[in-house]
């Protein structure tokens, strides 16, 4: 099988643009998770989708977004871009909702200039 | 909210030797646990699970509610150890996982 597969790769922008990452899991794989990893803060959990429905949400303003897709696809939108918002954006999928043993993608790195 | 924590930055020991690595939890439910692994130019995977209480590639962890400690055990480091271990967390709240609420990581060298 294909292993989760996020695009673009790396992503540069400017304060106050928008950017969408796309994350495509694991075939047959409905559980899609968000987490942004930075040197300081570590790894953090963004969001939780399943079946097009968000499941879980951590804590993050409310310019990141995302949705599902009914091909278990998923996008994350951030807006109104900060400095801050520099990261590593991983995706991983579970084949449950909530699944404890989740299959990580390459990440997307995001620089915000 | 739940917290991980994991003390070492860095830990180097030399091939042969014992390693340990430390995590250290805040939770105050009854909480699932595991270790995480990122080999150099790797993904993110996962090492192993508190309830399976297997032993991945010589490594074993034990839960210690008392202590609310995972830490990670192997009594013989081997040079491909050497990778970035991280500590998760998620909250079992009977419906699934919610989540993993990760540590910052252990950055593991295993020395010749």
């Amino acid at each position: 099988k294909a292993g989760v597969t996020q695009t673009p790769r790396y992503l540069i922008k400017t304060r106050g643009q928008q950017v969408t990452l796309s994350c495509s899991p694991i075939s047959g794989h409905r559980s899609v998770s968000w987490y942004q990893q930075t040197p300081g803060q570590g790894l953090q959990f963004l969001f939780e989708y399943f079946s097009e429905t968000q499941r879980n949400k951590g804590n993050f303003p409310g310019r990141f977004s995302g949705r599902q897709f009914s091909n278990s696809r998923s996008e994350m939108n951030v807006s109104t871009l900060e400095l801050g918002d520099s990261a590593l954006y991983l995706c991983a999928s579970s084949s449950v909702a909530g699944g404890w043993e989740q299959f990580f993608g390459p990440g997307t790195r995001l620089t915000v200039l | 909210a739940q917290r991980v924590t994991q003390p070492e930055k860095l830990l180097s020991v030399f091939k042969g030797a014992p390693v340990e690595l430390k995590c250290n939890y805040s939770y105050s439910g009854s909480p699932e646990l595991f270790w995480y692994v990122q080999y150099s130019r790797q993904r993110l995977q996962l090492l192993l699970r508190h309830i399976s209480r297997e032993s991945i590639k010589g490594f074993t962890a034990d839960l210690n509610k008392g202590e609310t400690s995972f830490h990670l055990k192997k009594p013989f480091a081997q040079e491909e150890d050497s990778a970035m271990y991280y500590c998760a967390l998620s909250r079992n709240s009977g419906g699934g996982a919610d989540g993993l609420t990760f540590g910052k990581g252990t950055h593991l060298i295993i020395q010749p």
